[in-house]
């Protein structure tokens, strides 16, 4: 079982360009989540998906999009990536959207915008 | 609203000492609290959670931590460090706003360091 899967593992961009990180997870989780972690600064959420065909926005979403067309693949988009949005982003997701579900992380893609 | 405050960004300890990672938390509802680890170049696992039942909780790797409501407090202890543990610690709690309620609000970590 690979669990959470993330691609790519990391990527340089110029700014202005679009670009998506990929998540897919094969644990049938009906919650999903995106974050990025910045150094001093913890993980902050961006979007989340509370079950297949859901999304909702977190607490840093501006300049990002997600979509969830099927319970196993979570895209987050930056339609025009900006310096900014240089970090690394984690997918993780959670059987039920609840308080005390477990959330289980893919190993993050570092992404650098030049 | 909820939030974490993890007191201390970087502590150091010796090999075999004890390991106390201080998070308090912020919340107008009683809470459910994580503690998740993060080693190098990798995503964050479990270490360990508090969902109301017993106060003491026992995580993996030898880990624990006791939820003190009066203190608001949920710090993370080891009797004897090893050099494995050497890792980033994030202490979170559940966000409890209207349909919110499976999302996370993280502190900012903790980077452990454990001295030969």
């Amino acid at each position: 079982i690979a669990g959470i899967t993330q691609a790519p593992t990391s990527q340089i961009l110029a700014a202005g360009r679009r670009m998506t990180l990929r998540c897919t997870q094969d644990m049938r989780h009906n919650a999903m989540y995106w974050y990025r972690q910045d150094l001093g600064l913890g993980l902050r959420l961006i979007h989340y998906s509370n079950t297949a065909g859901t999304t909702g926005k977190g607490e840093v979403p501006d300049g990002y999009s997600v979509s969830r067309a099927n319970t196993d693949d979570f895209p987050l988009t930056l339609a025009s990536a900006v310096p900014s949005q240089t970090s690394v982003y984690f997918c993780a997701s959670s059987r039920q959207f609840q308080s005390t579900d477990t959330q289980y992380f893919g190993p993050g893609t570092r992404l650098t915008v030049l | 609203a909820q939030s974490v405050t993890q007191l201390g960004s970087h502590v150091s300890v010796s090999e075999g000492a004890l390991v106390l990672l201080r998070c308090n938390y912020s919340s107008s509802v009683p809470p459910y609290l994580f503690w998740y680890v993060q080693y190098p170049n990798q995503g964050l696992q479990l270490l360990l959670k508090y969902t109301s039942a017993a106060t003491l909780v026992k995580g993996i790797n030898g880990f624990e931590a006791e939820f003190k409501k009066s203190e608001t407090s949920f710090h993370l202890t080891k009797p004897s460090a090893h050099m494995s543990d050497a890792a980033e610690y994030f202490c979170a709690v559940s966000a409890t706003a209207g349909g919110s309620q499976g999302n996370l609000i993280f502190g900012k970590g903790t980077k452990l360091s454990v001295k030969p």
